[in-house]
């Protein structure tokens, strides 16, 4: 089991650019998780997929940001026109079911927006 | 493995009081966050703990690594403030564990 796979595990943008980020969850888990996390603000929830299907998307910010999990084996988060304030940790997890079942998170995509 | 208990499952308050709802841990947690659920099933992210507390309005959150625990405090309760409450604990590694939340409803 590789557990959570992420790429890239960091990236480098110039200001305006668009930056997307890979997931692939665990083998046989439903639900996938994306966080971003900053060192004042730990981890924020940005959006969560159960059977490939967006659930709460309350955490994404209106503008900019999207994320898609057009099939079982990956999701991706994708940045528009980052912005300086954008570079973080971003963090995917997987769980077998979902919310209250233990999250497995990757290693993260440090983004730093220039 | 590593579990979180979380207390009480569920709380009733009258507008203004106050009460607190607290996290044990089964082993030594790097930091532990809290989040309310809203009615519409967002997740608010409360505070974020490495240590010691933290304090906003009228929460307050504790967190001791080495007691193995942590806290909730809610003074002056409002009506919109109910909702379910979970503490989230990191262990080492990429591994987050989640409490089974606290429903919280406060009447007037």
């Amino acid at each position: 089991n590789a557990g959570v796979i992420q790429t890239p595990r960091h990236k480098v943008t110039g200001k305006g650019q668009e930056a997307t980020l890979w997931c692939e969850p665990i083998s046989g888990h439903s639900a996938v998780f994306w966080y971003r996390q900053t060192i004042v603000q730990g981890l924020e929830f940005l959006t969560y997929f159960r059977n490939q299907a967006p659930i709460d998307d309350s955490g994404m910010p209106k503008e900019r940001f999207s994320a898609q999990m057009p099939n079982q084996s990956h999701s991706t988060l994708k940045i528009q026109s980052t912005q300086p304030q954008d570079s973080a940790v971003y963090l995917c997890a997987s769980s077998l079911r979902g919310l209250q079942d233990t999250q497995y998170f990757g290693p993260g995509t440090r983004l730093l927006v220039l | 493995g590593d579990q979180v208990e979380q207390s009480p499952s569920a709380l009733s308050l009258h507008e203004g009081t106050g009460s607190a709802l607290r996290c044990n841990f089964t082993t030594t947690m790097r930091a532990v966050q809290w989040f309310r659920k809203n009615s519409r099933g967002s997740l608010i992210n409360l505070f974020y703990l490495a240590s010691g507390t933290k304090e906003n309005g009228r929460l307050k959150s504790a967190f001791d690594s080495k007691e193995r625990y942590s806290t909730l405090h809610i003074r002056d309760a409002q009506l919109e403030d109910s909702g379910t409450y979970f503490c989230a604990a990191e262990t080492g590694g990429y591994k987050v564990v989640f409490g089974s939340g606290t429903r919280l409803l406060v009447s007037p």
